[in-house]
C-alpha cells in the first residue's frame, strides 16, 4: 500500500536561507510525486510534480524537488526562503493514470520564516 | 480564469442538521473529490467521482453523501450520522483520462459545529 512520511512537523528558517523539506514515500511501483503548498485557510497549490524522466524538477516559486528512487524520496528544495515562502507543504504520492482517488498525502510541515 | 469554487468558506451546523457543501469546476475535469483535513492529519478522502451520476466511498465515507448530476458539480452533505463533523474540507478535480493524478483544489470550506 501507498504511503508517505514527512517526518518533520515544524520548521523554522530565517529569511535567505536554504530549505530542504523531508518526503519519503513507500510504493510498489514508479510512483507519481507531488508538492502542494497550503496558506491558513486556503486550498492547496501544485508547486510541482514528478512523472518520469528527469529526476531533478523545477517548480513554481523557486522550488525544486530530487527523486531518489534509492533512498524512496522526493525532497523539496529552496536555495534561499521568502517571507512569503510560510505556509504547510505536503508531499503526496499517486498510482499512475488512476486518479486522486489515489492520492497519498503526508501530514505536512509547517514552515515558519523568521527576519 | 478556469478553477474550482467552493461555497460557503464558514459554515455553521447545530448538532443533528445536515448540511451540504458547493464545489463547482469549470475546468471540464471529468473527476471530483472530496477531501477532509484535521490538523495533524493530512487530508482524508471522502468521495470521489470519475464520470457523471457514478461516484465511489473514499476511505471516511460514513456520515456523508454525495451526487454528480452535472459534470461541473459535486455537492458534499455532511450528515447528522457524522459524529465529529468539524473539520476543513477540500473538493479537488483531475483529468485521469489525460494519464496525471494531480489533483487542483477549491479554497475550502471550513465547517463548524455549534
Amino acid at each position: 500500500a501507498q504511503s508517505v512520511t514527512q517526518p518533520d512537523i515544524h520548521i523554522t528558517v530565517s529569511e535567505g536561507a536554504s530549505l530542504e523539506l523531508r518526503c519519503n514515500y513507500s510504493y510498489g511501483a514508479t510512483p507519481y510525486l507531488f508538492w502542494y503548498v497550503q496558506s491558513p485557510g486556503q486550498g492547496l497549490q501544485l508547486l510541482l510534480k514528478y512523472f518520469s524522466g528527469d529526476t531533478l524538477v523545477q517548480g513554481i516559486k523557486g522550488f525544486e524537488a530530487e527523486f531518489k528512487r534509492s533512498q524512496s524520496s522526493f525532497n523539496l528544495r529552496k536555495p534561499s526562503v521568502h517571507w512569503s515562502d510560510a505556509a504547510e507543504y505536503f508531499c503526496a504520492v499517486g498510482a499512475g493514470q488512476t486518479g486522486a482517488n489515489n492520492l497519498f498525502f503526508g501530514t505536512g510541515t509547517r514552515l515558519t520564516v523568521i527576519p | 480564469d478556469g478553477g474550482i469554487t467552493q461555497s460557503p468558506k464558514y459554515l455553521f451546523r447545530k448538532e443533528g442538521q445536515n448540511v451540504t457543501l458547493s464545489c463547482e469546476q469549470n475546468l471540464n475535469h471529468d473527476a471530483m473529490y472530496w477531501y477532509r483535513q484535521d490538523p495533524g492529519q493530512g487530508l482524508r478522502l471522502i468521495y470521489y467521482s470519475q464520470i457523471v451520476n457514478d461516484f465511489q466511498k473514499g476511505d471516511i465515507a460514513e456520515g456523508y453523501s454525495v451526487s454528480r448530476e452535472k459534470k461541473e458539480s459535486f455537492p458534499l452533505t455532511v450528515t447528522s450520522a457524522q459524529k465529529n463533523p468539524t473539520a476543513f474540507y477540500l473538493c479537488a478535480s483531475s483529468h485521469p483520462s489525460r494519464g496525471r493524478t494531480e489533483a487542483f483544489f477549491g479554497q475550502g470550506t471550513r465547517l463548524t459545529v455549534v
